[in-house]
């Protein structure tokens, strides 16, 4: 167990909705990153957050946005929902802001979208 | 810009066999390189890393060894094990300050049969 607690484990919506992902990071951990998987991409980097201010952004659509939290928890939300966005979207979190820190990940959050 | 590029999956070892997963990378300046490790259901683990030129990662008998030379990362085990069946991610993080972007290959399952 990461200690990263992603909720809910699997999600199910139509095209044109919108849905929240949550993550709670490991007890004391600052960053909070989020990463896309899918089948013809593989893992992109979508966004971190540090200490509740964003901190990076990689390939995340506008479509898409995410916070952090004061208690350190982040959600991302994805709107106008595409058949593409179906993908495993997990979250991870480091104690600070980078360096080579170890991240550890979460057990992510298989969306489909029908 | 970045990117990594890991041999195709997926993988069928028979047990005690050994393993070479092989990894290559493109990069500017002097990026640190890990594999990650994804058990079935769950997320990506830290399996080992290394952050300079000729560095040897190791970790459960799997061993990688950073080669500037040839831009590479295999991964390698001896003898693997039924439970070491899983997908592998190399990664790169680039050299310098800012957020720990992690830049992934696509991954390559290995299943390991008794």
């Amino acid at each position: 167990d990461s200690g990263v607690t992603q909720t809910p484990k699997h999600l199910i919506t139509a095209t044109g909705q919108r849905v929240t992902l949550r993550c709670s990071p490991r007890s004391g951990d600052l960053s909070v990153y989020w990463y896309q998987q899918s089948l013809d991409q593989g893992l992109q980097f979508l966004i971190q957050y540090y200490n509740g201010e964003e901190r990076a952004k990689g390939n995340i659509l506008e479509r898409f946005s995410a916070q952090q939290f004061p208690d350190l928890h982040s959600e991302l939300n994805l709107s106008s929902l595409e058949l593409g966005d179906s993908a495993l979207y997990f979250c991870a979190s480091s104690p600070g802001v980078g360096g080579n820190e170890k991240l550890f990940f979460g057990s992510g959050t298989q969306l489909s979208v029908l | 810009g970045n990117s990594v590029t890991q041999m195709e999956g997926p993988v069928t070892l028979s047990e005690e066999a050994f393993l070479t997963i092989n990894c290559t990378y493109t990069a500017t300046g002097y990026p640190s390189l890990f594999w990650y490790v994804q058990y079935p259901g769950e997320g990506l683990q830290l399996l080992l890393k290394a952050t300079k030129a000729d560095d040897k990662g190791s970790n459960k008998g799997f061993e990688a060894t950073y080669r500037k030379e040839t831009t590479s990362f295999h991964l390698e085990k001896g003898s693997v094990q039924v439970s070491d069946s899983a997908v592998y991610f190399c990664a790169l993080r680039s050299s310098g300050a800012g957020s720990y972007q992690l830049t992934f290959g696509k991954g390559t399952k290995l299943s390991v049969i008794p």
